[in-house]
């Protein structure tokens, strides 16, 4: 069974950094791409980032592109997000996500059960 | 980037109501579309993939049809476990982008 475990959200004031980890574990993690998606409170589902396969390729909303990075560790099946210069609007629930692929088209088909990042002061 | 627009936002229904929603994109996206299932406090859960292929596990009143720019969402018989927010989703290019979300309520 596929599973996904966040990790490493709280408080953290404007401007501070943190990092958000996933572990991954009941796949072969290192044969798929990994998503980053994040709510707001009471808001919709906002994609953040991708991260291909072997960390060849990165992909960002252009609303955290050089503040967050996503990395992998394929020999750990984990995921990570740092954040750095965060904003208050970047308060939210993250989630990390699989990318499984058909048809040549990439969806989100197993997710982990978030971790809530709150920015302020 | 592409905009994905759900309609209506929310809807109210009774248990055996046949559910239609609707996802527009700004352009064309084929059939790079998936439909999530979220209840509160939860993590989203995949529906529907490539417009119209049902996830592992989905029941089969759920249904994904459209393509190009038009895309639908639609419960044959809604079940008590179905009250819930449903959004669409892009993955033809990126940024992927998700719709406002629906919110299904009880009636």
């Amino acid at each position: 069974e596929v599973h996904l475990v966040e990790s490493g959200g709280g408080l953290v004031q404007p401007g501070g950094s943190l990092r958000l980890s996933c572990a991954a574990s009941g796949f072969t993690f290192s044969n798929y791409w990994m998503t980053w998606v994040r709510q707001a409170p009471g808001k919709g589902l906002e994609w953040v980032a991708n991260i291909k396969k072997h960390e060849n390729e990165k992909y960002y909303v252009d609303s955290v592109k050089g503040r967050f990075t996503i990395s992998r560790d394929n020999a750990k099946n984990s995921l990570h997000l740092q954040m750095n210069y965060l904003r208050a609007e970047d308060t939210a629930v993250y989630y990390c996500a699989r990318a499984d692929t058909r048809y040549v088209q990439y969806y989100l088909d197993s997710w982990g059960q978030g971790t809530l990042v709150t920015v302020s002061s | 980037d592409i905009q994905m627009t759900q309609s209506p936002s929310s809807l109210s229904a009774s248990v055996g109501d046949r559910v239609t929603i609707t996802c527009r994109a700004s352009q064309s996206v084929i059939s790079y579309l998936s439909w999530y299932q979220q209840k509160p406090g939860k993590a989203p859960k995949l529906l529907i993939f490539a417009a119209s292929s049902l996830h592992y596990g989905v029941p089969s009143r759920f249904d994904g049809s459209g393509s190009g720019t038009d895309f639908t969402l639609t419960i044959s018989s809604l079940q008590p476990e179905d009250f819930a927010t449903y959004f669409c989703q892009q993955s033809y290019s990126t940024p992927w982008t998700f719709g406002q979300g629906t919110k299904v309520e009880v009636k």
